[in-house]
């Protein structure tokens, strides 16, 4: 079955740690996207890639980064000059180019900062 | 600029009432709209969606018009279900050359039985 998936499902992060959170996709999709969600929120946009090697800011950029060295990959790495990262992440996929379909979401990691 | 606007949540009903969930957009030409859904610690699934005027989306008993007049996308179910509890999302995409999705701030649904 075609989708994405994200790993770990929950991940613990000290303070002053940076962390890497993995979102992979078999849809054969060039545009790949990273949200971040808090508690009874909509969703901000991290980081976007609509081919490899290259990725563009979304509106909460700061203490992010990412690299799309393959087609099928897109990792986050949450470092420590994040302020506050305790929240959901969630990775998506879509169609580039195409404004008629749809975003593919992953089942979205939870870190929490301990 | 566009942007997505649902109404604040949550939303309370019982079991087999009728649910709306208005959401109105701005954006310039006919952009695509979708709604997605969120069930509790899951990531989003597309529910349905409509890419130009007039079209009605459908599925699981859901529906929402895009109307080009009202700049509006308002989902709708006849008989809402414990089961359809979740928290959903109105977004658009818009037609001017970008491919970025656009979120409203999301809609939390709660049906009691």
């Amino acid at each position: 079955d075609g989708g994405i998936t994200q790993s770990p499902k929950y991940l613990f992060r000290k303070e002053g740690q940076n962390v890497t959170l993995s979102c992979e996709q078999n849809l054969n999709h060039d545009a790949m996207y990273w949200y971040r969600q808090d508690p009874g929120q909509g969703l901000r946009l991290i980081y976007y890639s609509q081919i490899v090697n290259d990725f563009q800011k979304g509106d909460i950029a700061e203490g992010y980064s990412v690299s799309r060295e393959k087609k099928e990959s897109f990792p986050l790495t949450v470092t420590s000059a994040q302020k506050n990262p305790t929240a959901f992440y969630l990775c998506a996929s879509s169609i580039s180019g195409q404004t008629y379909t749809e975003a593919f979401f992953g089942q979205g990691t939870r870190l929490t900062v301990v | 600029g566009n942007s997505v606007t649902q109404m604040e949540g949550p939303v309370t009903l019982s079991e087999e009432a009728f649910l709306t969930i208005n959401c109105t957009y701005t954006a310039t030409g006919y952009p695509s709209l979708f709604w997605y859904v969120q069930y509790p610690g899951e990531g989003l699934q597309l529910l349905l969606k409509a890419t130009k005027a007039d079209d009605k989306g459908s599925n699981k008993g859901f529906e929402a018009t895009y109307r080009k007049e009202t700049t509006s996308f308002h989902l709708e179910k006849g008989s809402v279900q414990v089961s359809d509890s979740a928290v959903y999302f109105c977004a658009l995409i818009p037609n001017t050359g970008g491919f970025k999705t656009i979120f409203g701030a999301g809609t939390r649904l709660f049906v009691k039985a």
